[in-house]
């Protein structure tokens, strides 16, 4: 059965500071989709990103980035240079071919609390 | 676009009375989804319509619980009788199969809350 662990439940840092964002899954197929997404106060989910598990490649986005590793079964979200608009719950997500890519199975989330 | 739009924004109600939440996918997209947030069991995807059509329900938690999609821009969920247990965020959220079907774009939620 597919799962995802966000070890993580509250993470406070000051302004500037690095942040990671540690996501652990788990399933059986070969063939799967992971994907972040960003619930700020206003309480609306907003994606941030999708890799398939054929694509190892780490990916930068501006002061984010994401390191995607197979051999650990982890998808870990880092965030360089945090600032306070930061400040939401992280989700993390897995789909699934057997049971339809369309299914996201979402972690318990990670709240970010940035301070100035 | 105006996204995905869901109404009402805030329920309050009493055990026993019909529910209604209204979703507005956005243009285009041809899958719409319903999602429950609460604190004790997180985002739990209920069930998801594709061209209208339901896909998969094995989310619905009890037959209180009702999807229906009439049309491509317009979905209800509706929960009758209600619950105190019910109580939650309740969000709409579309994608198109273009995008791969499973990046979502999710609605702003309606907050309910069964006395």
């Amino acid at each position: 059965a597919q799962k995802v662990t966000q070890a993580q439940t509250e993470i406070s840092v000051v302004e500037k500071e690095d942040v990671t964002l540690d996501c652990v899954y788990e399933t059986r197929d070969t063939t799967y989709y992971l994907f972040w997404y960003k619930q700020p106060p206003s309480g609306e989910l907003v994606f941030l990103i999708r890799r398939n598990s054929f694509d190892e490649q780490n990916e930068i986005s501006g002061r984010y980035s994401w390191n995607f590793q197979k051999s650990t079964s982890s998808f870990n979200f880092t965030i360089t240079a945090s600032q306070v608009v930061d400040s939401a719950v992280y989700f993390c997500a897995l789909s699934e071919m057997n049971t339809g890519f369309q299914k996201l199975v979402f972690g318990t989330g990670t709240r970010l609390l940035v301070s100035p | 676009d105006a996204g995905v739009i869901q109404s009402p924004r805030h329920e309050v109600t009493e055990m026993g009375q019909e529910v209604t939440l209204r979703c507005k996918p956005i243009s285009g997209h041809d899958y719409l989804f319903w999602y429950r947030q609460t604190m004790m069991r997180g985002l739990e995807l209920l069930i998801y319509f594709n061209n209208n059509v339901p896909i998969d329900d094995s989310g619905m938690p009890e037959d209180r619980f009702s999807a229906k999609m009439p049309n491509a821009s317009f979905s209800t969920l509706k929960i009758q009788p209600s619950e105190p247990r019910d109580s939650a965020v309740y969000f709409c959220a579309s994608s198109s199969e273009s995008s791969g079907a499973n990046v979502l774009t999710f609605g702003a939620g309606s907050r309910l809350t069964v006395l």
